[in-house]
């Protein structure tokens, strides 16, 4: 079975730190894109950052920029968030999620997501 | 703020059909980027529901079936089932903020 477990949330104070993990298992790790993806107390969905296969390549909105850092192990089978400097508005759940592609390079899709990890930055 | 519009919210009886739109522009759904829809139960992750515009993943009932045309997509829930009760969202590809993108979500309620 596909599975994507996400560990480290929790209550941080503005301006701390906190590592976010997330455990694959049921498919090769190393062959797919992961990403990050959010979301605030009753808000919708935000897509944070990606990295490629090999870790060559990492992308990320422009609202966590300069402060969020991911990456990934692929020995461990397993993605990372690091996340300092953190605000009130990085209050989330965060979700990781494997990125697929169709045949055309037109659209990327998420599936499967974890169940998620949440994070609330308040003092 | 979301760059895929949706309406808030939809209902329908037991049965009926709804529809949800989302609603892009030229630099996402109108530039070609497909279309993917998610399902999320309450208190539960987001789930794949449609992806590339009209293709279910296999164990999605067929009552889900998705639609794409010029700046805009739709997805259509036919024979309403209490169990459909759940926060719908779009998603796509943003050529100008480079980007994945989210719509607005749509909460849909069976009466």
């Amino acid at each position: 079975e596909v599975q994507l477990v996400e560990s480290g949330g929790g209550l941080v104070q503005p301006g701390g730190s906190l590592r976010l993990s997330c455990a694959a298992s049921g498919f090769t790790f190393s062959s797919y894109w992961m990403s990050w993806v959010r979301q605030a107390p009753g808000k919708g969905l935000e897509w944070v950052a990606n990295i490629k296969q090999d870790g060559s390549e990492k992308y990320y909105v422009d609202s966590v920029k300069g402060r969020f850092t991911i990456s990934r192990d692929n020995a461990k089978n397993s993605l990372y968030l690091q996340m300092n400097s953190l605000r009130a508005e990085d209050t989330a759940v965060y979700y990781c999620a494997r990125e697929r592609m169709g045949a055309k390079v037109s659209g990327v899709w998420f599936d499967p997501w974890g169940q998620g990890t949440l994070v609330t930055v308040s003092s | 703020q979301s760059v895929l519009t949706q309406p808030p919210s939809v209902s329908g009886a037991p049965g009926q059909r709804v529809t949800i739109s989302c609603t892009g522009s030229s630099s996402n759904i109108g530039a070609g980027y497909d279309v993917h829809w998610y399902q999320q139960l309450p208190g539960t992750a987001p789930k794949l529901l449609i992806y590339g515009n009209s293709n279910r993943p296999s164990g999605v009932p067929d009552r889900f079936s998705g639609s794409k045309s010029g700046t805009s997509a739709s997805l259509a829930i036919t024979g309403l089932q209490a169990e459909d009760e759940a926060d719908y969202y779009c998603q796509s590809y943003d050529s100008s903020l480079s980007l994945y993108v989210f719509g607005t979500g749509t909460k849909v309620t069976v009466l």
